[in-house]
């Protein structure tokens, strides 16, 4: 079957270093999104992709990078890991607009 | 951007009951979905809803697009309900804008 994997589920990581997140889906869509969840934020944009080669900012897009070489992948760096990026961060993909979005099961991460 | 808001915040339900969740956007929107996120914290799609109504079993939406709200109800209530239940909306760019959630609690 089709999913969507995150990797790590849990992550520690020190204050400054640089730390990637994996995301990696078979369903073969085009579109992928990262989200970042906090409480009293719900979910926030962070970067998105339409295509290989095509990586976009979101809302909260400071602080972290996405590349897209490959259909299947979208990985998150931090460039250099800040306490404010502690969160629960989120992939998802989609094949067209009228499919709706596929999530995968979360990153914990957690800067100290 | 579009703001997006739901209410009630926070929700807690004998099971059977009937409730409805509701989502207002501050603008027109091309896309609009519902999640919910169970309390494993997996998000998983309920309804992709721009216009119009739709169900599946116990749950049902509707979206009024020019009066820019759109209610999820959920009838007989199960404690498997329980989590957050997100509305996100699109302007056309396919870019979702999230609201806050509702936060609903079943009680067996």
């Amino acid at each position: 079957d089709a999913e969507i994997t995150q990797s790590p589920r849990h992550k520690i990581t020190e204050t400054g270093r640089q730390v990637t997140l994996a995301c990696h889906q078979t369903w073969n869509h085009n579109n992928m999104f990262w989200y970042r969840q906090d409480l009293g934020h719900g979910l926030r944009l962070i970067h998105y992709s339409y295509g290989v080669q095509d990586t976009n900012k979101g809302e909260v897009s400071d602080g972290y990078s996405v590349s897209r070489s490959n259909t299947e992948d979208l990985p998150l760096t931090l460039e250099s890991a800040a306490s404010s990026q502690t969160s629960v961060y989120f992939c998802a993909s989609s094949e067209s607009v009228d499919r709706g979005y596929t999530f995968g099961s979360g990153t914990r991460l957690t800067v100290v | 951007g579009i703001q997006v808001e739901q209410s009630p915040p926070d929700l807690i339900l004998q099971e059977g009951a009937n409730s409805t969740l509701r989502c207002n956007f501050s603008d027109s929107v091309n896309n609009l979905q519902w999640f919910h996120q169970n309390p494993w914290g997996q998000l998983i799609n309920l309804f992709y809803i721009p216009s119009g109504t739709k169900q599946n079993g116990r749950l049902s939406a509707t979206t009024v697009a020019t009066e820019r709200y759109s209610l999820l109800y959920i009838s007989s209530s199960q404690t498997t309900d329980s989590g957050v239940y997100f509305c996100a909306v699109d302007s056309g760019t396919y870019k979702y804008i999230f609201g806050t959630g509702t936060r609903l609690k079943v009680l067996a």
